[in-house]
């Protein structure tokens, strides 16, 4: 089993959709929780840090449910250039574990 | 900003060559990380450092080694190199008290 397991996607959702990406994780000492993105051909960038009280940015939701060791994101009003992989990332000690990805395509 | 620079953005070698790639960053960080980046199985982490000439094993180390002889700068070596270590190598760097890390935008190897 992964240690941070995402749907790889790709969500397909038009322009103003509301989506939200669900991630799980296996270790419980896991700390610290963020979502990364990550553009075509480009480095990830930290997005937001996820907190057990949950936390919005702008578009943006995060939540996390420790009991079930799972991470959530909710992207309100989409845009075009919203359209990027979004990774789930956990850490436990000195380390981040990073998920695989899912990735987001929003049409016109 | 911070910054992290990685020496190539495309690089194709043979196999059996000896690789080397480099990593800088700007930020006075204490961690330096390798990562390596493949379709369905997402970053994993090569090696990490937590200072000069410390030096830890990641998930996948086999096949490689690295370096940190300075502070801001963090090599990954390619003993010899592989056709199955074509990959995408991201470097990242992060201060003692965040978790953040800084990518640098990564290096695509083919090893051919």
């Amino acid at each position: 089993r992964k240690e941070v397991e995402q749907d790889p996607g790709p969500f397909n959702v038009p322009e103003g959709a509301t989506v939200a990406f669900n991630c799980t994780y296996s270790n419980s000492a896991s700390q610290s929780f963020f979502w990364y993105r990550q553009d075509c051909r480009k480095e990830p960038k930290l997005l937001m840090s996820v907190y057990s009280s949950g936390n919005e940015d702008g578009r943006f939701t995060a939540q996390l449910n420790r009991a079930s060791q799972y991470i959530s994101l909710l992207i309100r009003d989409s845009k075009l250039s919203d359209s990027a992989t979004y990774l789930c990332v956990v850490n436990a000690g000195n380390m981040l574990t990073f998920g695989g990805g899912t990735r987001l395509m929003v049409k016109p | 900003d911070v910054k992290v620079t990685q020496s190539s953005r495309y690089l194709v070698k043979r196999t059996g060559e000896k690789v080397f790639l480099e990593c800088v960053q700007d930020m006075d960080h204490e961690n330096m990380f390798w990562y390596r980046q493949d379709p369905g199985l997402g970053l994993r982490l090569i090696y990490f450092s937590y200072d000069v000439k410390m030096k830890e094993k990641g998930d996948i180390p086999e096949g490689y080694s690295v370096s940190r002889e300075k502070k801001e700068r963090f090599s990954l070596i390619l003993e010899s190199a592989s056709t199955n270590q074509t990959s995408m190598y991201l470097c990242a760097s992060r201060g003692g008290y965040s978790y953040e890390q800084y990518f640098g935008p990564g290096t695509r190897l083919t090893v051919t």
